[in-house]
Parts: structure tokens; C-alpha cells; sequence
């Protein structure tokens, strides 16, 4: 079974600051998705980024981007320029691939709480 | 946004009642997912579908029970509540195959508290 660790529950950083989720994952797989998601006070769960395992080439969006580590299973998520909307729980998230015909399975971390302080 | 409704959205029931939370979906995704979300665990698998009438457990499906007899409905069905299962629970949608990103998209959840 596939485990995803976020070894940072709570983090604080203030506004126009970088910051870095770290997030690892164990699989036997080598064809996967890994995904953030970000969960604001609102508890909607919004898609931030997604990378592909095997693209080698690290996702970004606007200010979001990834440093993916295939080998040492590590997939970090840096937030530049913070804004106070960035302010949520984000989950690290992994989905394999057992088959063609279903086990396409979310698995997530516990969350790291980000506060962007003003 | 994805058409995902969850209802209700809040409930108060007592201890060995039944509870049904339903999904519905107007995206005709092929794959529906029930998850609870509790602190300190973040979000766990309950069960989930993969087409009509094709279910299949998750890592806490006990005392959990789940049906989809249409495409754009998805149940939960707690048999005999606990307090254990006081939580939120959201459902999920996706597809998969060609052209298709993997994502996962969200409704709002539902709170469920268990007396």
C-alpha cells in the first residue's frame, strides 16, 4: 500500500516570503500522479498542482512549483510570494495505477496548516 | 466548478441510528469517492466506484457501506452510527483515460455528528 508523509503540521511565513511543504510517498509503482491540494478555511478542497511521474520536468503554476525527486520519492511544494490567501491545509497526494479498468486511488497525507502572516 | 452536490451538508443523529449521505454528480464521471476527513489523519478512504453497481472498499471501510445504482449517484450508508464516525465526510469525482488530468473533484463536504 502507498504511504504519503507530511512531516510538517503547522507552518507560518510571512506575506510576500517563500515558502516550501515538504511531502514523501512510498510505492512500488513507477506510473503515477502526485498531487497538492489545498484546503482553505472554507474546507473546499482546491487542486493547487499535479505532476506526472514520469516527466522528468518539474510542474509549475504562477506561483506555485514542485521540486519532484523521483528516486528519493520526495515531492515538495514552494509557494513564492506568499499571499495571505494562501492561508490552508495542504495535502500531498499520490494516485497509482493497478489497472486499466479501476484502482485509481487518492491516497493523502495528514496536512501541513499554513498561516501567511500579514 | 464540478457538479458535485453532497446532502445533507450537516447532521446531528444519536448513537445506533442509521445515516445515509448521498453524492450526486451531473459531470458523468465514471469514478466516485467516499472520504472522511478528521484531525491529525487528513483525509481517508471510506470506498469508492468505479462504475455502476462496481464498488470496492478503502482503508477505513468498516462499519461503512456504500451503493450506486446511477452513474451520477453515489451512497454512503452508515448502518448503525458511532461516535467514531463523527467527522466530515467528502465525496470525490474523476475520470480517467485519455485526455483526462487525474484529478479528484471535491464537493463540500458533510458534517456528521454522532451523540
Amino acid at each position: 500500500a502507498q504511504t504519503v508523509t507530511q512531516s510538517q503540521p503547522e507552518m507560518s511565513v510571512q506575506e510576500a516570503e517563500t515558502v516550501t511543504l515538504s511531502c514523501t510517498y512510498d510505492t512500488s509503482e513507477s506510473n503515477y500522479y502526485l498531487f497538492w491540494y489545498k484546503q482553505p478555511p472554507s474546507r473546499q478542497m482546491i487542486l493547487v498542482i499535479r505532476q506526472e511521474a514520469y516527466k522528468q520536468q518539474n510542474a509549475t503554476e504562477n506561483r506555485f512549483s514542485v521540486n519532484f525527486q523521483k528516486a528519493a520519492k520526495s515531492f515538495s511544494l514552494k509557494i513564492s510570494d506568499s499571499q495571505l490567501g494562501d492561508t490552508a491545509m495542504y495535502f500531498c497526494a499520490f494516485m497509482g495505477f493497478i489497472s486499466n479498468f479501476g484502482n485509481e486511488k487518492l491516497t493523502f497525507g495528514t496536512g501541513t496548516r499554513l498561516t501567511i502572516i500579514p | 466548478d464540478a457538479g458535485i452536490t453532497q446532502s445533507p451538508r450537516h447532521k446531528v443523529t444519536e448513537t445506533g441510528t442509521p445515516v445515509t449521505l448521498r453524492c450526486h454528480q451531473t459531470e458523468n464521471h465514471r469514478y466516485m469517492y467516499w472520504y472522511r476527513q478528521d484531525p491529525g489523519h487528513g483525509l481517508r478512504l471510506i470506498h469508492y466506484s468505479y462504475g455502476v453497481k462496481d464498488t470496492d472498499k478503502g482503508e477505513v471501510s468498516d462499519g461503512y457501506s456504500v451503493s450506486r445504482s446511477k452513474t451520477e449517484d453515489f451512497l454512503l450508508t452508515l448502518e448503525s452510527a458511532t461516535s467514531s464516525q463523527t467527522s466530515v465526510y467528502f465525496c470525490a469525482i474523476s475520470e480517467m483515460g485519455r485526455g483526462n488530468t487525474g484529478e479528484l473533484f471535491f464537493g463540500e463536504g458533510s458534517r456528521l455528528t454522532v451523540l
